[in-house]
């Protein structure tokens, strides 16, 4: 176990409805990464919160948009949801801003259905 | 374009079997690679991570290795066990945090 918590496990939604999924970070990290992983891919980074400040963005619209909190939980919010959102996401927590460098604990994630 | 690229995209082998995946890529500038183990329904966890100057890097029955001349890397499992069934990912890592996943390789261990 990673110590990195995510909830819900699984959730159903349809699509233009909004969700909101939350990440507990591993204690003593400061920084989460959100990834979305599609049913036999790798998963691809939306963004990253450092001490509660969007730190990065990868190539996802407005509508995923993040928050993290001083005790360095995180949500992640998809507004106007699409069938597309469809996927499992993926909470990652370390000790710093730069996961190339700091090791990433991943969470078990939270698996999305869009219908 | 920068992309990560893993071969084979699935593999089915005997327990106690050797096998081996590869991960080529053409992420630039390139800092250091890592290769994933993510079992389903789960998140992925590190196996190996390794920079520029490195070549071999071993963890348990895992062993990377990787050309920066050519841009390849492997992943090799030996003796394998039933619970080296997963999928493996080789992610490079381009920027301060942007990180190239490859799709990943699925292995499955047949007793």
């Amino acid at each position: 176990e990673t110590g990195v918590t995510q909830s819900p496990t699984h959730l159903i939604k349809t699509r233009g409805q909004q969700v909101t999924l939350r990440c507990s970070s591993q204690s003593g990290h400061n920084t989460v990464s959100w990834y979305q992983q599609a049913l036999g891919q790798g998963p691809q980074f939306i963004f990253q919160y450092y001490r509660e400040e969007e730190n990065g963005r990868g190539n996802f619209p407005p509508r995923f948009s993040g928050l993290q909190f001083p005790n360095y939980s995180s949500e992640l919010n998809v507004n106007a949801l699409e069938l597309d959102d469809s996927a499992l996401y993926l909470c990652a927590s370390s000790l710093g801003p730069n996961p190339g460098g700091e090791t990433q604990y991943f969470g078990p994630g939270t698996r999305l259905l869009v219908l | 374009k920068n992309q990560v690229e893993q071969s084979p995209q699935s593999l089915i082998i005997l327990e106690g079997k050797n096998c081996t995946l590869q991960c080529n890529y053409t992420v630039s500038p390139f800092s250091n690679l890592r290769w994933y183990k993510q079992d389903t329904g789960r998140g992925p966890v590190s196996l190996t991570i390794m920079t520029f100057s490195e070549n071999t890097k071993s963890n348990g029955r895992y062993t990377a290795t990787l050309d920066a001349d050519t841009k390849q890397s492997s992943l090799h499992i030996t003796a394998s066990q039933l619970s080296d069934s997963a999928s493996y990912i080789c992610v490079v890592k381009q920027s301060n945090y942007q990180l190239i996943w490859g799709a990943g390789t699925k292995l499955i261990i047949k007793p």
